[in-house]
């Protein structure tokens, strides 16, 4: 079955401070790749998508995130980050050809010194 | 649309009590899925549904735990008997069609079994 790892469960940094986060799967076929946050006592909600095309994906406020498909990556990165960047980020992948489910890793707590 | 709509927001029940979560997904979405979250083990995806029909319940964790959806609009997550182990914060989410699209998450229930 297909599975996500990400690698660092709590990160704190300063503000402007650049951030990479970094997200792997397993799973041999063609994905669908998001990262999700969740602020602080809110649900989580979409921060961008990688379904083809550019391996380069923006999403909303400054981030992105690098489709490396040899390393089974999807690290999200933003060059100067916020103290309302606080936050937990979840990587999720989506499988085809296996099933519709989306399987989220186990999270990444983002603080940010203000 | 007003989102994914989930009741209640907490809940505080003793341990050997039955629990019902609710959710009523966005409107036309065709999935919904109902997921468990907790600083030990994340976000873990216990059953989704498409169409009404329940597709995967392998992440349900026991027999203690049903879902049900009666019809496009509603699911319930019931469990019976509660225990403090359960307590965790409940989604649901739903999306417009399986694979390749986003999910939508509602606010949570925060469950308490004490």
């Amino acid at each position: 079955a297909q599975s996500v790892s990400q690698h660092n469960h709590h990160v704190i940094l300063s503000e402007a401070a650049s951030l990479e986060l970094g997200c792997n799967y397993s799973y041999g076929g063609t994905v669908n790749l998001f990262w999700y946050v969740q602020y602080p006592g809110q649900h989580l909600q979409l921060l961008l998508k990688y379904f083809s095309g550019d391996p380069l994906v923006k999403g909303i406020k400054g981030f992105e995130a690098e489709f490396i498909k040899s390393k089974f990556s999807f690290n999200l990165r933003k060059p100067s980050v916020q103290w309302s960047d606080t936050a937990e980020y979840f990587c999720a992948v989506n499988a085809l050809g296996r099933d519709d489910k989306i399987i989220f890793g186990k999270g990444t707590r983002l603080h940010i010194l203000p | 649309d007003a989102g994914v709509i989930q009741s209640p927001r907490h809940e505080v029940t003793e341990m050997g009590q039955e629990v019902t979560l609710r959710c009523k997904p966005i409107s036309g979405h065709d999935y919904l899925f109902w997921y468990r979250q907790t600083m030990m083990r994340g976000l873990e995806l216990l059953i989704y549904f498409n169409n009404n029909v329940p597709i995967d319940d392998s992440g349900m964790p026991e027999d203690r735990f049903s879902a049900k959806m009666p019809n496009a609009s509603f699911s319930t997550l019931k469990i019976q008997p509660s225990e403090p182990r359960d307590s965790a914060v409940y989604f649901c989410a739903s999306s417009l069609a399986g694979w390749g699209t986003e999910a939508f998450f509602g606010q949570g229930t925060r469950l308490t079994v004490v």
